[in-house]
């Protein structure tokens, strides 16, 4: 089965400074993996997108992303942060088989972005 | 532009009251799915459909109801069942021959319980 775990509830950076979201995951097979941002009252919005090519993934907004497979990790970063970062951020796994996506999100990390 | 719509934005039920919460897509898209989300608890799924007619339970299912009989359309009915029902609601779409896609989300419907 497959599970998504993203370490740090909440995240406070200074602007200016490196964002980094950390996600790790399990997966049975090889997984595809997302990052999805959510401003407050709206619905998510993909950031990014693992599909097992470049394993540096380049997103909206500067953001990236590496998958490590030895780490089982998909960290999102950002080397500078801006106000309008501040927001939360869901990683998710998916792994279907045939035409199901199922896909598992993690439980968030709400990133505020200190002037 | 091709999105999904969530209707109402803000919806207030009272005890024992049934409702109906509204998802429409114009994005050709096969799949839809119903997520229930809570503070410190990610999305959870409560629904999805694959294709027009048939849909399956997600993981917290009891107390709602979908039906699915347009693939434009995947409303989703809260009913007096359901215990704890206030929750921000959001729909998400997808391709469901490519799993590349990732979803495309709504902008959610957030109920609260009177």
């Amino acid at each position: 089965a497959q599970s998504v775990t993203q370490l740090g509830s909440h995240v406070s950076v200074s602007e200016g400074a490196l964002v980094l979201l950390r996600c790790n995951y399990s997966s049975s097979v090889p997984p595809y993996l997302f990052w999805y941002v959510q401003y407050p009252n709206q619905g998510l919005q993909l950031l990014l997108k693992y599909t097992s090519a470049a394993t540096l993934v380049k997103g909206i907004n500067g953001f990236e992303a590496e998958f490590k497979k030895s780490e089982t990790s998909f960290h999102l970063t950002k080397p500078s942060a801006h106000m309008s970062d501040a927001a939360e951020y869901f990683c998710a796994v998916s792994e279907g088989s045939g035409g199901y996506q199922k896909v598992t999100f993690g439980i968030g990390t709400k990133l505020q972005v200190i002037p | 532009d091709g999105g999904i719509t969530q209707s109402p934005k803000y919806l207030f039920r009272k005890e024992g009251q049934n409702v109906t919460l509204s998802c429409e897509q114009n994005l050709n898209h096969d799949a839809m799915y119903w997520y229930r989300q809570d503070p410190g608890q990610g999305l959870r799924l409560i629904y999805y459909s694959q294709i027009v007619n048939d849909f399956q339970k997600g993981d917290i299912a009891e107390g709602y109801s979908v039906s699915r009989e347009k693939k434009e359309s995947f409303p989703l009915t809260v009913t007096s069942a359901q215990k704890n029902p206030t929750a921000f609601y959001l729909c998400a779409s997808s391709t469901w021959t490519d799993r590349n896609y990732g979803y495309t989300f709504g902008s959610g419907t957030r109920l609260t319980v009177v």
